[in-house]
């Protein structure tokens, strides 16, 4: 089976602070995603990255930044914490090429306030 | 992007009745993924489904791509199908690789 695993369920920071968000998966999965998810707005995607060091913005990119040194490893980074960046983040991985199914995380809840 | 619509919003089910989930697009998709998120915010790949229907057990999926949209099946619901279900497409032109649209949910309660 598919693992992705994150590194925190739930998450509290400070406005201001810069917070990291850890995403692994164990199936040598080409791509990774990261999306958030709010009531009544579904799933955003904000990066999403189909190699090593590669990466491309999603439709919510402002505000963050994305990692991916190692290719089972993709690192949300929120520079500079505020509250409007409270959420539910999701990470995704899919195996690449034509298989686009995709496979969720745990997701962390970011409380920043 | 495209839209993504889902309907109904919300459903409330007797445990061994059946339901049918709509999302409709606002532009052709030519791939489509369904997803179910527990109560625990765990999102479980249910189909990839761009077109035709497909069967997993109680679930199925069918897709009219050239009509621009899915329906999801659940028969004989139990109380473990509860939760939010997403549709999630997007198109096959260069530039939205990787970008699949979200539709906004159908939060499903099965009652015992």
């Amino acid at each position: 089976d598919v693992k992705v695993t994150q590194s925190s369920r739930y998450l509290v920071k400070r406005t201001g602070e810069k917070v990291f968000l850890e995403c692994v998966q164990d199936m040598d999965h080409e791509n990774m995603f990261w999306y958030r998810q709010d009531p009544g707005l579904g799933l955003r995607l904000i990066y999403f990255s189909y190699d090593v060091k590669m990466k491309e913005k999603g439709d919510i990119p402002e505000g963050y930044s994305v990692s991916r040194e190692k290719k089972e490893r993709f690192s949300l980074i929120l520079e500079s914490a505020s509250t409007n960046q409270t959420s539910m983040y999701l990470c995704a991985s899919s195996p690449g090429g034509l298989e686009e199914t995709q496979y969720f995380g745990p997701g962390t809840r970011l409380l920043v306030l | 992007g495209i839209q993504v619509e889902q309907s109904p919003p919300d459903l409330i089910l007797q445990e061994g009745a059946n339901s049918t989930l709509r999302c409709n697009f606002s532009d052709s998709v030519n791939n489509l993924q369904w997803f179910h998120q527990n109560p625990w915010g765990q999102l479980i790949n249910l189909f990839y489904i761009p077109s035709g229907t497909k069967q997993n057990g109680r679930l199925s999926a069918t897709t009219v791509a050239t009509e621009r949209y899915s329906l999801l099946y659940i028969s004989s619901s139990q109380t473990t199908d509860s939760g939010v279900y997403f549709c999630a497409g997007r198109t096959m032109t260069t530039d939205s690789w990787g970008k699949f649209q979200f539709g906004a949910g159908t939060q499903v309660v099965v009652t015992p």
